[in-house]
Formats: C-alpha cells, sequence, structure tokens
C-alpha cells in the first residue's frame, strides 16, 4: 500500500524558516517525481514544487522561487521542503504527492494527510 | 501561467440528481485535465486523468469529457458519499494550476 506522511509542520514566526519531511512507502520512490501542494486555510489547492527522480531537476512556482528549496533521499525514501524567509501567505496544509505519468499526462496520484505550517507572529 | 476556471463554484443538489461541473483552461492544454474530489479535512483524491480516464475503483456514475480548453465532470445520479469539493487541474505545462474548485452541498 502506497503511503506518504507528511511531517515537520508547525507554528513560525514571518522571517523564519521551517523544514518539512516526506517519508514514503509502498513504492518504488526512486522511481517517481515528487511534489508539494500546498492549500492555504479554506482555499483551493496550489502546486508549489517538484523533483525529478534521481533530484537533477527540480520546479518552482513563482511565489516560492528563491525561498524554497525540494530535495530528497532516495535511500531514506524520503522527500524535504527546506523553507526560508517565510511569509504569512505560505500560512497552509503542505501536501506531498507522488507525480505520476497517465496516459501520456501526469497526475498526482498518493497523497499525504499533510501537515499545516502557519506562518504568524 | 494557465489558468484554470471551474464553473459554478458551489451548487446545492439532492441525492440522484445529475450534476455537472466545467473547467475551462486559459489556453489549449489537449486532454491533459485531471479531475480531483477532496473532503472536508481531507487529502484530495484523483477521479479521473487526462479528461476522461477514470481512475481505478471510482465508481462509474463519474464521467468526463473535453478537450482544448473546456472540460466537464458529470456525476450521473449524485450520491451521499459524493458531496464533496471538486478541482480540475492542467497537466500539459508547469506550473500545474488547479481550478478555484466546486463545492456540491445537499439540498
Amino acid at each position: 500500500e502506497v503511503q506518504l506522511v507528511e511531517s515537520g509542520g508547525g507554528l513560525v514566526q514571518p522571517g523564519g524558516s521551517l523544514r518539512l519531511s516526506c517519508a514514503a512507502s509502498g513504492f518504488t520512490f526512486s522511481s517517481y517525481w515528487m511534489s508539494w501542494v500546498r492549500q492555504a486555510p479554506g482555499k483551493g489547492l496550489e502546486w508549489v514544487a517538484n523533483i525529478k527522480q534521481d533530484g537533477s531537476e527540480k520546479y518552482y512556482v513563482d511565489s516560492v522561487k528563491g525561498r524554497f528549496t525540494i530535495s530528497r533521499e532516495n535511500a531514506n525514501n524520503s522527500l524535504y521542503l527546506q523553507m526560508h524567509s517565510l511569509r504569512a501567505e505560505d500560512t497552509a496544509v503542505y501536501y506531498c504527492a507522488r507525480d505520476a505519468p497517465w496516459g501520456s499526462g501526469w497526475a498526482f496520484d498518493y497523497w499525504g494527510q499533510g501537515t499545516l505550517v502557519t506562518v504568524s507572529s | 501561467d494557465i489558468q484554470m476556471t471551474q464553473s459554478p463554484s458551489s451548487l446545492s443538489a439532492s441525492v440522484g440528481d445529475r450534476v455537472t461541473i466545467t473547467c475551462r483552461a486559459s489556453q489549449n492544454i489537449s486532454k491533459y485535465l485531471n479531475w480531483y474530489q477532496q473532503k472536508p479535512g481531507k487529502a484530495p483524491k484523483v477521479l479521473m486523468y487526462v479528461a476522461s480516464t477514470l481512475q481505478s475503483g471510482v465508481p462509474s456514475r463519474f464521467s468526463g469529457s473535453g478537450s482544448g480548453t473546456d472540460f466537464t465532470l458529470t456525476i450521473s445520479s449524485l450520491q451521499p458519499e459524493d458531496f464533496a469539493t471538486y478541482y480540475c487541474q492542467q497537466s500539459n505545462r508547469s506550473p500545474r494550476t488547479f481550478g478555484q474548485g466546486t463545492k456540491v452541498e445537499i439540498k
């Protein structure tokens, strides 16, 4: 059974940093792109970043470029999101999601339960 | 970035009703459109890939259609477990953008 379990969320002051982790199991982690997707309270979904199987390619939504870094450790089946210079608008539930090819397209086919990041003084 | 616009933003319907949600892309995305269902406090779950391919285990009352810029998700006979928020998402081009969601509520 595919499982994605996020951790590392919490309350942080504006300008602060936080590192999110996602532990993957039930599939060959090193064979898949992985993404972070966030959802502000009461709002819709926003893709944040993704990373290629070997970590050689990384992409970010414009609003987090230069502040967030996505990384992975295939030996430990783990995905990370290092967040710096946090702003109030980064407050959200952050989901780890498997980014899988489907019928020549791509979809987030498995999601974790999410971890809440609150940026507030 | 490709903008995805869903309509309506919310709707009220009764069990057994036929429900249609539309999603419009700001530019041609071919067939690269996915649909997700999200229930309160839960992670989203993928329903449909590439516009019309049902994810394994999703009931056949869900169907999808469209290509280019206009897409629809149809629930042929709404069931109690279908009350949720539905999101479309394009995978044609990065960044992978979502629609704002359609909340399906009980009438």
